[in-house]
């Protein structure tokens, strides 16, 4: 079966500090790839997709992600972190080739932006 | 726009008692409709998700079922609770055709007692 793995579960950075979160797939054909975003007490919100063309996918907040298909990843990065971008974020993919239109999630990595 | 909407917001319950957590989607037709769950460190296992009215497809074997009674209403139920059945449930949507990015709900925080 298909999944997701993030490798950080826990990831605490100084404000103006880069990020690069990890996800990486299982699966060899098409995939349409997500990073959502669960800031405290609000639900999960998308922040940025990948379904084809340009790999280098620029979403909200001036966060950004790469398809890298040969290494099977799609991380998250951001220049600089400020402290509101303290959430958990997911990485999700879907399977375009078997019609199952459902998010196959990862486990999520906690970021902590310390002020 | 579209909206959804998922209630309550919070439940406690008690082992044995019954449940029935209730999604409805505003604003589009058709939609395909998930229940998740969502565990700390877990990250969101899909339980459920249906493609139509009485469709119903279940990822795992559990204590839960779920229902589909109109096109942009989905229910979780069961007819006795676990401890087990504890946790943060989040319904979503997304579009029947097209991309598949989906929308979730404000999610329900289920607490067995």
């Amino acid at each position: 079966a298909q999944s997701v793995s993030q490798h950080n579960h826990h990831v605490i950075l100084s404000e103006a500090a880069s990020l690069e979160l990890g996800c990486n797939y299982s699966y060899g054909g098409t995939v349409n790839l997500f990073w959502y975003v669960q800031y405290p007490g609000q639900h999960l919100q998308l922040l940025l997709k990948y379904f084809s063309g340009d790999p280098l996918v620029k979403g909200i907040k001036g966060f950004e992600a790469e398809f890298i298909k040969s290494k099977f990843s799609f991380n998250l990065r951001k220049p600089s972190v400020q402290w509101s971008d303290t959430a958990e974020y997911f990485c999700a993919v879907t399977l375009m080739d078997t019609g199952r239109r459902a998010l196959t999630f990862g486990s999520g990595t906690r970021l902590q932006v310390q002020p | 726009s579209q909206t959804i909407h998922q209630w309550p917001a919070t439940l406690v319950q008690p082992v044995g008692s019954p449940l029935s957590l209730e999604c409805t989607v505003e604003g589009t037709s058709n939609p395909n409709l998930y229940w998740y769950r969502q565990a700390a460190g877990r990250g969101l296992q899909l339980l459920f998700y249906s493609v139509g009215i009485g469709q119903i497809s279940s990822e795992v074997p559990q204590n839960l079922s779920a229902s589909r009674p109109q096109d942009r209403q989905f229910i979780l139920s069961s007819k006795k609770l676990l401890l087990s059945d504890s946790g943060f449930y989040l319904c979503a949507w997304s579009v029947r055709q097209g991309r598949t990015e989906a929308f979730f709900g404000q999610g329900t925080r289920l607490t067995v007692v």
